[in-house]
């Protein structure tokens, strides 16, 4: 009930393309949802979070979209750039717990 | 504002020593977590500090120790190294608790390579 599971493992993208990480989530007290961007040798850096009471939330290129039913939320990356290419971690935290996922590699080809 | 800041960056310890590793929250934070990432293996919880008190706790053995200042600031000790401590360790600091909803800001860690 804990978990939140994330996929896919990696992911390649051609440069202008549209990258999408899934997360899937058991514990309905969870009400906090950010994703993480972590660059090879630096600390994961928050990128975008959404609270249940909003479908989709946009900054920029990244939108993340959420279905509170299916308790499912998803990290879409538009136009995705080679400087995009990083490891990206979900998270769910509410009811004193926070959950990672386990990562997603991320590289986009140019 | 000075982010959570992590130190030493970068060690080297000799399998059978131990390591304390230090972490500067952002100011005003209260909370404080640790993590521990290797390769392939993602973010594994070791501890959340919150007013000076642990509040949660990962799965690791009893080799792994933290404690948290009256200042928020935080240590983490590792005793009796073992190659497979080698990893990043990372720090992470939020307003209040983690559960409660609130953003958690990461330090850029502490490489430790244990040999």
């Amino acid at each position: 009930q804990q978990q939140v599971k994330q996929s896919p493992q990696s992911l390649i993208v051609q440069k202008g393309g549209i990258s999408i990480i899934n997360c899937a989530y058991e514990n309905t007290a969870f009400d906090y949802f950010p994703w993480y961007q972590q660059f090879p040798g630096k600390g994961p850096a928050l990128l975008i979070a959404i609270r249940p009471d909003v479908s989709e939330k946009k900054e920029g290129r990244f939108t993340i979209s959420f279905n509170k039913s299916a308790k499912q939320f998803s990290l879409h990356i538009m136009d995705s750039q080679p400087g995009d290419s990083a490891t990206y971690f979900c998270a769910a935290s509410g009811g004193n717990k926070l959950v990672f996922g386990a990562g997603t590699i991320l590289r986009v080809k140019s | 504002k000075a982010g959570v800041t992590q130190t030493p960056r970068y060690l080297i310890k000799t399998r059978g020593q131990q390591v304390t590793l230090s972490c500067s929250p952002i100011s005003g934070h209260r909370s404080v977590s640790w993590y521990q990432q290797t390769p392939g293996q993602g973010l594994q919880f070791l501890f959340e500090y919150f007013s000076e008190t642990q509040r949660n706790k990962g799965n690791f053995p009893g080799r792994f120790s933290g404690r948290q200042f009256s200042n928020s600031r935080s240590e983490m000790n590792v005793s009796t190294l073992e190659l497979g401590d080698s990893a990043l360790y990372l720090c992470a600091s939020s307003l209040s608790r983690w559960g409660d909803g609130n953003t958690i800001y990461f330090g850029e860690g502490s490489w430790l390579t244990v040999v």
